[in-house]
């Protein structure tokens, strides 16, 4: 079963503008981490910002923030001010505790910032 | 830039070789894991190495091995080569094997003509 679900393939935003890009999980595991890598082309991931199963709060980077909502299994990156730099995939990945560490990943969203 | 490196970061092999891919951690890094990222699609847990141990696994044939040494580099490698194989491989470092987060390399760039 697919655990992480990423359905937009493809996004546009207008720079300076805001953009959520949508990611749903699934675990039956009470404890895990949730994350946003974002891939340029270059093909580094790039780590963005992290939400643990346990935080009570909505985890904020900068210009970004996680719209952590547990009943719905849902995890969505907000993306403020949109730069041309922020052009790129994003994926949303998790780590489950009782499976090893590895990464699960999404298949990702392709961002396109338009000037 | 994360500290991660790996080499090389392009790599053209033919059908049936074998091929070893190098992968530096963090410093201070314990735990390296790799994975296999198709072109268009997320990447795909291979295998991580805790303090120079396999330490979990994914859904990849023995043909995919690696070793982690004492300064926790480690290495990729895989042997008869198959056109599927062209990927990009990438390398993630971190402390600990609990909900941390990782940092990667840039990648290499397999072919497999």
């Amino acid at each position: 079963a697919q655990k992480i679900t990423q359905t937009q393939p493809g996004m546009f935003v207008q720079e300076k503008e805001a953009v959520t890009l949508d990611c749903t999980y699934d675990t039956s595991d009470p404890s895990y981490g949730l994350f946003w890598y974002k891939q340029p082309s270059s093909g580094e991931m790039i780590f963005l910002i992290y939400q643990g199963s346990y935080d009570q709060q909505n985890a904020t980077e900068g210009r970004y923030s996680l719209n952590f909502q547990k009943a719905r299994k849902s995890a969505n990156l907000v993306i403020s001010a949109s730069q041309l730099g922020d052009s790129a995939m994003y994926f949303c990945a998790m780590r489950e505790s009782d499976y090893g560490q590895n990464f699960v990943f999404g298949p990702g969203t392709r961002l396109s910032v338009l000037p | 830039e994360t500290g991660v490196t790996q080499s090389p970061t392009h790599l053209i092999k033919t059908r049936g070789q074998q091929v070893t891919l190098r992968c530096s951690s963090q410093s201070g890094h314990n735990t390296v894991s790799w994975y296999q990222q198709a072109l268009g699609q997320g990447p795909q847990f291979i295998f991580q190495y805790y303090r120079e141990e396999e330490n979990g696994r994914g859904n990849f044939p023995p043909r995919f091995s690696g070793l982690q040494f004492p300064n926790y580099s480690s290495e990729l490698n895989v042997n008869a080569l198959e056109l599927d194989d062209s990927a990009l491989y990438l390398c993630a470092s971190s402390l600990g094997r609990v909900n941390t987060e990782a940092f990667f390399g840039q990648g290499t760039r397999l072919t497999v003509v």
